[in-house]
């Protein structure tokens, strides 16, 4: 298994508090995604990195933001959490830029309720 | 990516083969079909990907069809552990921010 992990793994949080989920890895995989899964949607990509310090956005990025400091962490941040960004989010990482053969590896995830 | 249709769901029992289709009539050239599942409350997991030729490893088979219209997983011996949402995506291309587009998928059920 490739060598990720997530934290926390369970959050409740309240409504406006700010929220940072941190996905760590062994791999040293350049590229590192953050996508939400929710019924009715599958996998959504939220932001994405290509390398420490590099970021940019996916399909659903807005109230979200990231940073890569390191090669290993990949940080997601809600600055203000809302109801609508209750769901459960992914990290996934990846070692070629080759989308058509690429092989993406998952982490176990965090479920995140906005109460 | 090129979009993919399943079964919603699938039943087999244990220790016997498991085929899961997936049509892609719109497929190019270029676009490779990859498998991923996802266990009860896990991420997803990589199963196999192919272009042309029917691959293998060590935990499915891949038949593609000659048109490429179709596909089909192929699990040699179901166990307990098989039991997920298997999902058939076509990948295409060198962006690396590229979405995956996770369709419903089907769900596979084990029964001992």
């Amino acid at each position: 298994d490739a060598g990720i992990t997530q934290s926390p793994r369970h959050k409740v949080t309240e409504t406006g508090t700010p929220v940072t989920l941190r996905c760590h890895q062994t791999e040293n995989h350049r590229y590192m995604y953050w996508y939400r899964q929710d019924p009715g949607h599958g996998l959504r990509l939220i932001h994405y990195s290509y390398g420490v310090k590099d970021t940019d956005k996916g399909e659903v990025s807005d109230g979200y933001s990231v940073s890569r400091s390191k090669t290993e962490d990949f940080l997601l941040t809600l600055e203000s959490a809302t109801s609508s960004q209750t769901s459960v989010y992914f990290c996934a990482i990846s070692g070629t830029s080759v989308a058509s053969t690429d092989t993406q590896y998952f982490g176990p995830g965090t479920r995140l309720t906005v109460l | 990516d090129a979009k993919t249709t399943q079964p919603n769901s699938m039943e087999s029992n244990e220790e016997e083969p498991v085929h899961l289709p997936c049509n892609h009539s719109t497929i190019s050239g270029t676009d490779y079909i990859h498998w991923y599942r996802q266990l009860p409350s896990q991420g997803p997991e990589y199963v196999i990907h192919g272009l042309t030729s029917n691959v293998n490893n060590r935990m499915a088979s891949l038949a593609i069809a000659e048109d490429r219209k179709s596909s089909t997983l192929i699990l040699h011996r179901a166990t307990l552990r098989d039991a997920a949402v298997y999902y058939c995506i076509l990948r295409a291309g060198y962006n690396y921010g590229q979405n995956f587009v996770f369709g419903p998928g089907t769900r596979l059920s084990v029964l001992p």
